[in-house]
């Protein structure tokens, strides 16, 4: 079962820009991850929220999330080239099978030089 | 140089054989799990294992086997019984399942069956 829906599920942005990415999840969560997957390889973790946490910094992101909407958004500021990948987001739910994360599709950002 | 690593890279089947795809981590880690990722859909869990000897089955275990013998290592057995086993797969660790903390994965096995 696929609990995280990211949205748009492509970008194209230039260099500099801001980007700005969405999930959106069903059920209540101890706490959403965002992740980080260049082209034919692994995830690599970027950045975890609590459910009582509604905002959270890491270098040049910044998510949030709304648990009332169900939903956790992702900002790139300032982007580079190398941020050229797919953003996932994974969910761990409140009370479901220990450890399970949940991952959404994905949005596949581009950004041009 | 601690990390966790899947072999091989590439893995071809022929149809009806049995193949397994290694996964090994140095990061004592509790957790370990198998993911595969089809174009466009995203990772789904296909087993996980939280303690060494024990593993449950994710959303898409049919046709797929896995053990635990040693907390190093989560060895996933792609079988006959699996249809349409062409896809990425990737191995994952975490240190305690329950607790909320990041996973950590391979570079992953392409599976293509030939």
């Amino acid at each position: 079962s696929q609990q995280g829906e990211e949205d748009p599920q492509a970008l194209s942005i230039q260099e500099g820009e801001n980007a700005t990415m969405n999930c959106s999840y069903k059920t209540s969560i101890n706490n959403l991850q965002w992740y980080r997957q260049n082209s034919g390889r692994g995830l690599v973790h970027l950045i975890l929220i609590r459910s009582n946490e509604r905002e959270k910094h890491s270098g040049r992101l910044r998510v949030t999330l709304d648990t009332s909407k169900k939903s956790s958004s992702l900002l790139i500021t300032a982007s580079r080239a190398a941020d050229t990948a797919s953003y996932f987001c994974a969910t761990e739910n409140y009370g479901g099978s220990q450890g399970n994360l949940i991952f959404g599709k994905g949005t596949k950002l581009s950004v041009k030089p | 140089d601690g990390g966790i690593t899947q072999s091989p890279k590439y893995l071809f089947r022929k149809e009806g054989q049995n193949v397994t795809l290694s996964c090994e981590q140095n990061l004592n880690h509790d957790a370990m799990y198998w993911y595969r990722q089809d174009p466009g859909q995203g990772l789904r869990l296909i087993y996980y294992s939280q303690i060494v000897n024990d593993f449950q089955k994710g959303d898409i275990a049919e046709g797929y086997s896995v053990s635990r013998e040693k907390k190093e290592s989560f060895p996933l057995t792609v079988t006959s019984a699996q249809k349409n086993p062409t896809a990425f797969y990737l191995c994952a660790s975490s240190f305690r399942s329950w607790a909320g903390t990041e996973a950590f994965f391979g570079q992953g096995t392409r599976l293509t069956v030939v």
